[in-house]
């Protein structure tokens, strides 16, 4: 079983619409949480952090469920430049190495 | 402040020649860390350096591959053989502690 695991998508919506990406992970150990945006061919890129009790960035909101070990990203009225793969990662260990999950394609559309 | 570079952007080997990747970090960063992201998945984990030092090799392969970040220069990751199924993206990221990991823009390896 993957260490963070996410649905692949791809997620299709009209620009305006509200999407929702979700993310479990194994490891209970796993101390914080993030979400990474990366676009095709490049590197990835710290969208926010996330915590127990939730957090907002604009039309981004972020939440951690530690008993269910599930994590939550929602966007509100979508951009055509929010295209891009959504990375659920978790920080791991002692020495903080990055556990990503596979990531979720975003394609929004006029 | 420039950010974590990396060369060369893309790099062409033939199966069983050697592949160097260069990662210069972020300005007054000593903590270095690898990944490797194959086509179509997310990014793994292979090495943590500090200046002169391997703190956390546990997602390197056992063979071929090698890590060095000296007291001065850049880090590398040196592989040595190259097969197919090494062709992937190898980024780089820095901390100043462990604490925020800033990438680099990656290599692109491809193995003929």
């Amino acid at each position: 079983r993957k260490e963070v695991e996410q649905d692949p998508g791809p997620f299709n919506v009209p620009e305006g619409a509200t999407v929702a990406f979700n993310c479990t992970y194994s490891n209970s150990a796993s101390q914080s949480f993030f979400w990474y945006r990366q676009d095709c061919r490049k590197e990835p890129k710290l969208l926010m952090s996330v915590y127990s009790s939730g957090n907002e960035d604009g039309r981004f909101t972020a939440q951690l469920n530690r008993a269910s070990q599930y994590i939550s990203l929602l966007i509100r009225d979508s951009k055509l430049s929010d295209s891009a793969t959504y990375l659920c990662v978790a920080l791991s260990g002692g020495y903080n190495k990055l556990i990503f999950g596979a990531g979720t394609r975003l394609a929004v559309h006029p | 402040n420039a950010g974590v570079m990396q060369n060369p952007r893309h790099l062409v080997r033939r199966r069983g020649q050697e592949a160097r990747l260069r990662c210069s970090p972020m300005k007054g960063h000593s903590h270095v860390y690898w990944y490797r992201q194959l086509p179509e998945e997310g990014l793994k984990f292979m090495v943590y350096l500090q200046k002169e030092n391997i703190i956390d090799e546990s997602g390197m392969p056992k063979e071929r591959f090698s890590a060095e970040f000296p007291k001065e220069g850049p880090s590398i990751l040196r592989i040595q053989q190259v097969v197919r199924g090494d062709s992937a993206a190898y980024f780089c990221a820095s901390s100043p502690s462990q604490d925020t990991q800033y990438f680099g823009p990656g290599t692109r390896l491809t193995v003929l």
